[in-house]
């Protein structure tokens, strides 16, 4: 069955700091995957998406992922974070077309001055 | 603007009565999805409708019901079986092509009293 593990819980850095975000998936074929961002107590944002083609995509907000097949992962980098980035962060691998994403638990990031 | 308006933002529910979320988006998107997040989980498919007059359960339908009459509309009934409604749903959609990514609507978080 298709799974999405996000080891981490919350994960705490300082404004200006890199971020990566770990994703690892379980699929038999070739997966959709996803980021999405969430605010509280708001809907999910798309930060990006990986069906096909180069294995490093860029997304919105200065965010970017890396599909690593050989390590069933997809973590999520930016460079230099800002306070505004604070937020919970999904991982979603869809299956059946994309019909039926599945998400991972979320991590949320907190980010101190 | 396109999206999609999810009300009431806030619904209480006394034991034992169904309620009825409203989900309706003008992206005119094939495909629509009710999730629902408790914290620590992250999202968890109930239903989702890739055309008009036809829906798939999802990894917990028990004591939910949806119906997809118009392109537009996708509403969700909490039944007085589903044993632990409190949680936020959320509403989503996608074009057919859902590996591009689904678009949230803003959530109902349902409290029973």
């Amino acid at each position: 069955a298709q799974s999405v593990t996000q080891p981490d819980i919350h994960i705490t850095v300082s404004e200006g700091a890199s971020l990566e975000l770990r994703c690892n998936y379980s699929y038999g074929a070739t997966p959709y995957l996803f980021w999405y961002v969430q605010s509280p107590g708001q809907g999910l944002q798309l930060l990006l998406k990986y069906f096909s083609g180069d294995t490093l995509v860029q997304g919105i907000k200065g965010f970017e992922a890396e599909f690593k097949r050989s390590q069933s992962s997809f973590n999520l980098r930016k460079p230099s974070v800002h306070w505004s980035d604070a937020a919970e962060y999904f991982c979603a691998v869809g299956a059946n077309g994309g019909f039926k994403t599945i998400f991972g638990a979320g991590t949320r990031l907190f980010v101190k001055a | 603007d396109g999206g999609i308006t999810q009300s009431p933002k806030y619904l209480f529910r006394k034991e034992g009565q169904n309620v009825t979320l409203s989900c309706e988006q003008n992206l005119n998107h094939d495909a629509m999805y009710w999730y629902r997040q408790d914290p620590g989980q992250g999202l968890r498919l109930i239903y989702y409708s890739q055309i008009v007059n036809d829906f798939q359960k999802g990894d917990i339908a028990e004591g939910y019901s949806v119906s997809r009459e118009k392109k537009e509309s996708f509403p969700l009934t909490v039944t007085s079986a589903q044993k632990n409604p409190t949680a936020f749903y959320l509403c989503a959609s996608s074009s057919d092509r859902a590996y591009y990514g689904y678009t949230f609507g803003s959530g109902t978080r349902l409290t029973v009293v």
